[in-house]
């Protein structure tokens, strides 16, 4: 079990720039996640995928991010364009449908100048 | 708004003695889970806990839920220093897969 595969695990990019962050779940979870982490707002969920569907994305904060699952084993985090208050952890995560336990990544630490 | 809300914010205790954490949260859930994330690194799950348990153990954790307040309790037990980290409750909404964190205990344990 390779566990979440976040890439790439540091980013650096100047404002206005596109930003894509990218996971691999674990192969089987049906669930997946996406949490921005700051020291001012803690830990947010974005957004929830379920058998690859957005089910809830009331945590987006604005129209310059957009999280697609193309397929079972991977999906993007984009920010479009990045502005320095994105600059934070971003964490993917998976589970199974028998409300397991999630598993994360290690994370995407962004840093927009 | 956040579900779960943690106190104590901060936890400074010496090796060996025990570490008891609060978790506080809104609105009726299947179950409660308990996740520790060390600097830099990923949460990692540590025990979860359905609705309809009031205690669970794991090797020096213990962990209990009061449905009635809304609550529940982390404890490790013979704190060591490698227990250094941040924990975090999360809770789902009923029906939902919607987990939110809490704020969060920043735990230190001195040698």
């Amino acid at each position: 079990d390779a566990g979440v595969i976040q890439s790439p695990r540091h980013e650096v990019t100047e404002m206005g720039q596109e930003v894509t962050l990218r996971c691999k779940p674990i192969s089987g979870h049906d669930y997946l996640f996406w949490y921005r982490q700051t020291m001012m707002r803690g830990l947010e969920l974005l957004i929830y995928f379920n058998n690859n569907v957005p089910i809830d994305d009331s945590g987006m904060p604005e129209d310059r991010f957009s999280a697609k699952m193309p397929n079972a084993s991977f999906s993007t985090l984009k920010i479009q364009p990045s502005e320095p208050r994105d600059s934070a952890v971003y964490f993917c995560a998976s589970t199974v449908a028998d409300r397991s336990p999630l598993h994360f990544g290690n994370g995407t630490r962004l840093t927009v100048t | 708004s956040q579900q779960g809300e943690e106190d104590p914010q901060a936890l400074s205790i010496q090796e060996g003695e025990n570490a008891t954490m609060n978790c506080s949260y809104k609105t009726s859930i299947n179950n409660l889970q308990w996740y520790r994330q060390n600097s830099g690194r990923g949460l990692v799950h540590l025990i979860l806990i359905r609705s309809n348990e009031r205690e669970k153990h794991s090797g020096r954790l213990r962990v209990t839920l009061d449905t009635s307040k809304k609550s529940s309790s982390l404890l490790i037990t013979a704190s060591r220093a490698a227990d250094t980290a941040s924990y975090f409750c999360a809770t789902a909404y009923s029906g939902t897969y919607k987990y939110i964190f809490g704020t969060g205990t920043r735990l230190k344990v001195l040698a």
